[in-house]
């Protein structure tokens, strides 16, 4: 079935860039997704990207997309402590209100 | 902004009990959804839901579970008979018809506690 992967956590010090990376394993995924979840609080959608594309920047956010070696990355620029959450890879086979198969997520660690 | 609100925020219940797990949409979505997240674990999705009738439901999602839009607002989900390892944070979500429905936005969560 589909799967996808991630890093369990990531320490960076503020002002570095972070890179989340992840893995999926669906070659059907359409859309691919970036969810952040804040400590006590649902699933924030950040970003996505169509499977199409390659890359899409959004601000500080910028996701990679790797379709031949089925791998997502999103890279924060300038990280924040802001930032420190659980980011969550997700995909959709079939994009359009699709069930989402989620990553374990990927604990950011933000330092001073 | 609008949000998908979810009540309660925490539900204890004791084994064999009926839980219903609320949730309020984005008011012009038409599709729903619910995941559950066990701790440590993957969030997992349910069902979807679309013109008052499921569209997809998972292998998690058997006849313990029933979903219903019993109003234009509200949407729910009823476990009939809890179970220790129905224990887990329920996530909500919805999206719109067309264009951006692929867009899924979730509420904030409903920690249920089985005993």
């Amino acid at each position: 079935g589909e799967d996808v992967e991630q890093s369990l956590f990531l320490s960076v010090r503020e002002g570095d860039s972070s890179v989340i990376n992840c893995t999926y394993t669906d070659s059907s995924s359409t859309y691919l997704y970036w969810y952040k979840q804040e400590p006590g609080a649902g699933l924030q959608l950040l970003t996505y990207i169509f499977s199409n594309m390659d890359m899409k920047q959004d601000q500080r956010l910028t996701v990679l997309l790797n379709k031949k070696d089925k791998h997502l990355s999103l890279r924060i620029a300038d990280t924040q402590t802001g930032d420190s959450a659980i980011y969550f890879c997700a995909d959709a086979p079939r994009g359009t209100a699709s069930k989402l198969t989620f990553g374990t997520g990927t604990r950011l660690q933000v330092t001073l | 902004e609008p949000e998908v609100t979810q009540t309660p925020s925490h539900q204890v219940t004791q084994m064999g009990q009926e839980v219903i797990l609320r949730c309020v949409p984005i008011s012009n979505h038409l599709y729903f959804y619910w995941y559950r997240q066990i701790l440590g674990q993957k969030v997992e999705f349910l069902v979807s839901f679309y013109n008052n009738e499921i569209s997809e439901k998972s292998e998690i999602f058997d006849d313990q579970f029933s979903v219903e839009r019993p109003d234009g607002s509200n949407f729910t989900l009823k476990i009939r008979s809890t179970k220790l390892e129905d224990s887990a944070m329920y996530f909500c979500a919805s999206s719109s018809a067309g264009l951006y429905s692929y867009e899924q936005y979730f509420g904030p969560g409903t920690r249920l506690t089985v005993t």
